[in-house]
């Protein structure tokens, strides 16, 4: 275990419905992210917060919604999701902006499939 | 656009070989270079981590970086069946931000 959890660890939900995804870190870092990785694609960095301030929003669409209440817990709040959201989502998280050598640490993931 | 390429593969390898990795990356001014091990239905994990020219070793895995020729590879020797796995590369750029390769696929069969 890295000391980063996710939940839930599958979810599936309908176009219609709303959901979060919940991650906590019990490694005292600053940084969070959340990715998002697709089948035969790169994982893809979705928003960074340092400090509990969002520091990077990568085009992702609104439908995906973060939240930062502290530097411990980053959700991610899901509405009107497309089919095509369906993939793995991943949390992680760093001691945060200092020597640029920062280790990210992964989470299990939330397996997320949008009907 | 930076990117971070690597041959999908699979890569397979006899049991007690030698794998070898290899990952190029467009961003010059990239500082920090990463190895993560992710297996099916798996989060990824840190294998190795590399910030300076030459070969870093741990256990069975080297590192190696060239910033010149842009290109970071992993070694693994005496491969065995656990380490079948996608590897990925990660190269950090910015601050706070990692670029991933899609992943090498490894085999090692017995």
């Amino acid at each position: 275990e890295t000391g980063v959890t996710q939940t839930p660890r599958h979810l599936v939900m309908g176009m219609t419905n709303k959901k979060s995804l919940k991650c906590e870190q019990h490694l005292g870092h600053n940084a969070m992210y959340w990715y998002k990785q697709s089948a035969k694609k790169p994982l893809e960095l979705m928003f960074v917060y340092n400090f509990k301030e969002q520091t990077e929003n990568n085009s992702v669409p609104s439908r995906f919604s973060p939240e930062c209440p502290n530097s411990s817990h980053l959700f991610l709040h899901l509405h009107t999701l497309q089919p095509e959201d369906s993939a793995l989502y991943l949390c992680a998280s760093s001691q945060g902006v200092t020597s640029g050598q920062e280790t990210q640490y992964f989470g299990p993931g939330t397996r997320l499939l949008v009907l | 656009q930076k990117e971070v390429e690597q041959n999908s593969g699979p890569l397979s390898v006899p049991e007690g070989a030698i794998a070898s990795l290899n990952c190029t990356y467009s961003d010059r001014g990239s500082q920090s270079f990463f190895w993560y091990r992710q297996y099916s239905g798996k989060s990824p994990e840190l294998i190795m981590s590399i910030y300076s020219n030459g070969d870093k070793e741990d256990g069975r895995f080297t590192a190696q970086l060239n910033k010149a020729s842009q290109y970071v590879s992993l070694l693994i020797r005496d491969s065995q069946p656990s380490d079948s796995a996608t590897y990925l590369c990660a190269v950090k750029y910015d601050t706070d931000k990692l670029i991933f390769g899609t992943g090498t696929r490894l085999q090692v069969f017995p």
